[in-house]
């Protein structure tokens, strides 16, 4: 079935550094990638996502990009602030969304 | 105005009863969901919704029947609750399927 696998499942990084996760899908179907952000005790948000048809999308600190033939995709937060603390979460799919497992980010000032 | 709203925020039960959580959005999204977050903060999809009728009903026990009375609104009701049944649920809407999911701020579900 389908599986979106993520790594690393944690992650802690000095304030200022970069971050980058790291998903696979197995679904060969999936054209949409969206990455969450679950601050502790919230609702999941979402940061930022990407289509099939494009390889890479960046927002001020944060990017995301895609590699449909390898089925790769990543997130990076550059210069990372202890407010990017939280959960993150990759997923992928078309008319339904696999969520990857979570990376939990800790930033330390 | 919340966009996804879902009541109770903190559900307490005893094994063996039936409860039901209430969504509702007003967002004018044409699909809702509902997610099972777990103690390891899995996400999975349970089911969806695209203007009431039911699109996506993945593997989960028919213990969980939900319902769309109109396309606003999403209920969960949860007959003989098992211990394996405590976890967060978030219920979600978007506009297009599986795209820009806004999420409620979830139900905690605890079975003693």
């Amino acid at each position: 079935g389908e599986n979106v696998e993520q790594h690393p499942s944690t992650l802690s990084v000095q304030e200022g550094d970069s971050a980058v996760i790291k998903c696979t899908y197995s679904d060969s179907a999936s054209n949409y990638f969206p990455w969450y952000k679950q601050e502790l005790g919230k609702r999941p948000q979402l940061i930022i996502d990407i289509r099939s048809n494009v390889g890479e999308k960046k927002d001020q600190r944060i990017a995301v990009t895609l590699n449909k033939t390898a089925k790769h995709f990543s997130l990076h937060i550059t210069e990372t602030q202890p407010e990017d603390s939280a959960v993150y979460f990759c997923a992928a799919g078309n008319d339904k969304l696999i969520f990857g497992t979570g990376t939990r980010l800790q930033v330390f000032p | 105005d919340t966009a996804v709203s879902q009541t109770p925020k903190y559900l307490v039960t005893q094994m063996g009863n039936d409860k039901s959580i209430k969504c509702e959005q007003n967002l004018g999204h044409d699909t809702m969901y509902w997610y099972k977050q777990d103690s390891k903060k899995f996400l999975k999809i349970m089911f969806s919704y695209n203007n009431k009728e039911l699109i996506i009903n993945e593997t989960v026990p028919n213990r969980f029947s939900p319902k769309s009375p109109d396309k606003a609104h999403l209920n969960l009701h949860i007959n003989s609750l098992e211990l394996g049944d405590s976890a967060v649920y978030f219920c979600a809407s978007s506009q297009r399927r599986a795209e820009k999911l806004f999420f409620g701020s979830g139900t905690q579900l605890s079975v003693l």
